[in-house]
Formats: C-alpha cells, structure tokens, sequence
C-alpha cells in the first residue's frame, strides 16, 4: 500500500522557470492538500480540494496553482519560480475534513 | 495571535524521562486534535488523534485535552533517544484542513 506518493524528491528551478508537483494517493480519500514547510513556520496550507472537482485557496496560495486531475491526483504548479518559494512541500489526503491527514514523503524545492 | 501555538524547544529530557509537550487553539469550535512526529528531512507521521476531553494512552504516548482550557498536550513516558523529533500539534475544525502549529523539538539526552 503506497499511500501517498509525491514526485519529484529533489528539484532545483532558476527564477522564472516553471513546474509542477505531482501527488497521488491510493487510500480513496476524499480531500487533499498541499502544505510548505519552512523553518520554524511549521506547515502552511497552499491549496486543498475538498472532493473531486472542487479546489480552493489555502493560507499562502500566491504564485502557486492546482489541479485536481480526479480523485487520486492532486498537482501543485509553479508558473513563475521565485527564491521565496525555496521550501519543503507536502501533499496530503484526509478522508474527511474531520480526520488525519496522511502525508507524501515531500519535495525539496530550491529556486535559485 | 497563531491558531495553534506550541513551544519551539528545544525540550530536552534525559533517556527515561517524562516528556511533556504542550499546545494551545484559538478556535473554540475545534473538534479533532492530533500530534504528528517529524524526523528530520522526514514528512510528518501521526503518533495520536484525541476528539474528546480527557486522557488518550497508546503505549508509552498519553494525550491530554482540555476543551476548556483549549489546550492539548502530549506525554511520552521512558523516553528514549529514538524519540528525538520535532513533534507538530494539528487542530481541524471540520471546516478545511488540519492546522498546525511551528513544532516543538524535543531532544533525548542518552
């Protein structure tokens, strides 16, 4: 059982270019998310998507967009790179709002 | 002020110790309460869920809340060196997603 997959691990993008992060679960969750992670912030929320067809913003959605291809896929793409964006991104599945989230092992963005 | 605040640590406890971890919520509506456990360049995993007032025990982890005093907090008895993490209080209120506060580190002396 894979749980919740994220791709890729590692990337580095120069200021300007553009890419997309892409997460997969198998749980049949309803709702998911993207969070970043910086030091000493702890997880901020991107974007989610409560159900299939459905997104909405998070705490820190500028610069970033979503698509939530079905009930599996849920991608994170970054049209423009800028050096704030440098983090650690996790996606996330949640069953219902109400329950624990499960995470993706994460990415290691660096724009430089 | 944060809707869910921890201490930033670092918690240090000598091996065998109480460790006791603390957080507080703003939203008074809160209704589901978890603490994660973090590894360094690691995604956070979920150690404990508590819904209702009280103690939760899962072996060596007891979780606390007080919906009251809007405060949950984490005790992790016999620590152990393997226990050195940054541990993430989250608080959902049903409405969106998980909200989580900065994280304590808690550090294990041998």
């Amino acid at each position: 059982n894979a749980g919740v997959t994220q791709t890729p691990k590692f990337q580095v993008l120069k200021t300007g270019q553009s890419m997309t992060l892409q997460c997969a679960q198998d749980m049949n969750h309803n709702s998911m998310y993207w969070y970043r992670q910086d030091p000493g912030m702890g997880l901020r929320l991107i974007y989610y998507s409560a159900s299939e067809g459905t997104t909405d913003k998070g705490e820190v959605p500028n610069g970033y967009n979503v698509s939530r291809l079905n009930k599996r896929e849920f991608s994170l793409r970054l049209e423009s790179a800028a050096p704030s964006q440098t983090s650690v991104y996790f996606c996330a599945s949640y069953l219902t709002a109400n329950t624990e989230a499960f995470f993706g092992q994460g990415t290691r963005l660096t724009v430089v | 002020q944060k809707e869910v605040e921890q201490n930033s640590g670092p918690l240090s406890v000598p091996e065998g110790a109480i460790a006791s971890l603390n957080c507080t919520y703003s939203d008074r509506g809160s209704q589901s309460f978890f603490w994660y456990r973090q590894y360094s360049g690691k995604s956070p995993e979920l150690i404990m869920s508590i819904y209702s007032n009280g103690d939760k025990e899962d072996g060596r982890f007891t979780a606390q809340l007080n919906k009251a005093s809007q405060y949950v907090s984490l005790l992790i008895r016999d620590s152990q060196p393997s226990d050195s993490a940054t541990y993430l209080c989250a608080v959902n209120t049903g409405r969106r997603a998980l909200t989580f506060g900065s994280g304590t580190r808690l550090q294990v002396q041998p």
